[in-house]
């Protein structure tokens, strides 16, 4: 059983490049999102889904954008990566129907941007 | 307990022993908090979550603890051990219903 799958662990951008961070779930949750983490700092919500289809603004959505076209894939699209993206971003999904309860997270992806 | 900053608050505790780690929250009107677990390199792992018409909830080795007369949520480590070496976060629900992380706490056992 695989859980949250990110892809890739790592990754280097220069400001302006664009890129895909991919995240996919085999668990069959409705519920999934992304969240960015930086040092001495707690996880902060970009975007979320509650089910394929609807997408919705988290806490820090600027500079990125999500589709949720299957239940299992949610992938989070950096347009113009900026020096500020720098982080590490976390993927995770609910098994409590559309709530963000009871998250299980992947185990990420460290982007750098130059 | 917990603080937004650069530099995580520090819990030292010899293995064997208890672990108490605090969070403080902000909203009173959370009714779901749950506690996270995250060792180096890996991502957050669910430890135990608890509502708020609880005043304790148990599971494996720990127990989550909640007052909310002064906004307070601990997590007890029992019998701690090398295998807990990690920052463990809390969270709450604010009142759009998102959850709502702590910075977070390094907990760190010695021999």
């Amino acid at each position: 059983n695989a859980g949250v799958t990110q892809t890739p662990k790592f990754q280097v951008l220069k400001t302006g490049q664009s890129m895909t961070l991919q995240c996919a779930q085999d668990m069959n949750h409705e519920y999934m999102s992304w969240y960015r983490q930086d040092p001495g700092m707690g996880l902060r919500l970009i975007h979320y889904s509650v089910g394929a289809g609807i997408t919705d603004q988290g806490e820090v959505p600027n500079g990125y954008n999500v589709s949720r076209s299957t239940t299992e894939d949610f992938p989070l699209r950096l347009l113009s990566a900026a020096p500020s993206q720098t982080s590490v971003y976390f993927c995770a999904s609910s098994s409590e129907g559309t709530a963000n309860e009871k998250l299980f997270f992947g185990s990420g992806t460290q982007l750098s941007v130059l | 307990g917990e603080s937004v900053g650069l530099h995580l608050p520090t819990l030292s505790v010899q293995e064997g022993d208890n672990s108490i780690i605090n969070c403080a929250y902000s909203n009173s009107a959370s009714d779901y908090f749950i506690w996270y677990k995250q060792e180096s390199g890996k991502g957050p792992q669910f430890i135990i979550d608890i509502r708020s018409n609880m005043d304790k909830r148990q599971g494996q080795r720990v127990t989550v603890l909640l007052n909310k007369t002064v906004k307070h949520l601990s997590l007890q480590i029992a019998a701690t051990q090398p295998g807990d070496s990690a920052v463990y976060f809390c969270a709450e629900t604010d009142s759009w219903g998102k959850l709502q992380f702590g910075a977070g706490t390094q907990v760190v056992v010695t021999p």
